[in-house]
């Protein structure tokens, strides 16, 4: 159980174009959902936080115009890079989280890998 | 800001030995703290997660700490074999946000 899937696995786009990936939690509804970036060897940093039906709330540095979250459902995210540039490649994984009792965990994407030309 | 630091960068073994991975981080509030393991240009596998009033969480080969008071948890992975090389990566949770460590890449040789 707890499976989170993204989509898609892989892009490729030209400089000025906007790219959408999408999120999903597959067997739980999530009560928020995550975004992450991780550069070539560098750890995963929080992009932004969204939960269902609010505005994301997004982590000091990152651009909210640029990048829009939208979390239409309990079960659905999607992060869109807009005007997309060379220095946006990168690995963007999602994460939803699930509070059971006492217990909260993160479960994790398999990741994007974005290619910008 | 929680802030976590994993030493060391990087680690070479040969198959057999056992391995020990450190990660500090500097809120003691955490409400948990979870163990990843990262192969190369793909997502994070879950290993372990100990919460907050754990002192330890085991699952097969691995075992790992948590001392809050010192702001420190071990990833022990006993007999290591090849297929274990890969980036492990700790992260605390704040808030229920997760901050990340930079990883440990761990090659295990044959």
């Amino acid at each position: 159980g707890a499976v989170v899937s993204q989509h898609p696995s892989w892009v490729i786009c030209k400089s000025g174009t906007s790219v959408k990936i999408e999120c999903r939690s597959l067997d739980f509804q999530a009560t928020t959902m995550f975004w992450y970036r991780q550069f070539p060897k560098q750890s995963l940093m929080l992009m932004a936080t969204s939960n269902e039906g609010s505005k994301a709330t997004y982590e000091q540095g990152v651009e909210k115009d640029k990048f829009l979250i939208n979390h239409a459902s309990l079960t659905l995210s999607t992060l869109t890079v807009t005007s997309a540039h060379p220095e946006d490649s990168s690995f963007y994984i999602c994460s939803a989280s699930l509070l059971a009792g006492a217990s909260y965990t993160q479960y994790f994407g398999p990741g994007t890998r974005l290619t910008v030309l | 800001k929680q802030e976590v630091t994993q030493i060391p960068a990087a680690l070479s073994v040969p198959e057999g030995e056992n391995l020990v991975l450190n990660c500090s981080f500097t809120d003691s509030a955490i409400y948990n703290l979870q163990w990843f393991r990262q192969d190369p240009g793909k997502g994070l596998t879950s290993l372990l997660l100990i919460q907050s009033s754990q002192r330890e969480q085991t699952s097969g080969r691995l075992n790992a700490s948590l001392d809050k008071s010192s702001g420190r948890s071990t990833l022990y992975i006993a007999a290591s074999q090849p297929g274990d090389s890969a980036t492990y990566l700790c992260a605390g949770a704040n808030d229920y946000k997760l901050s990340f460590g930079a990883g440990t890449t761990v090659t295990v040789r044959a």
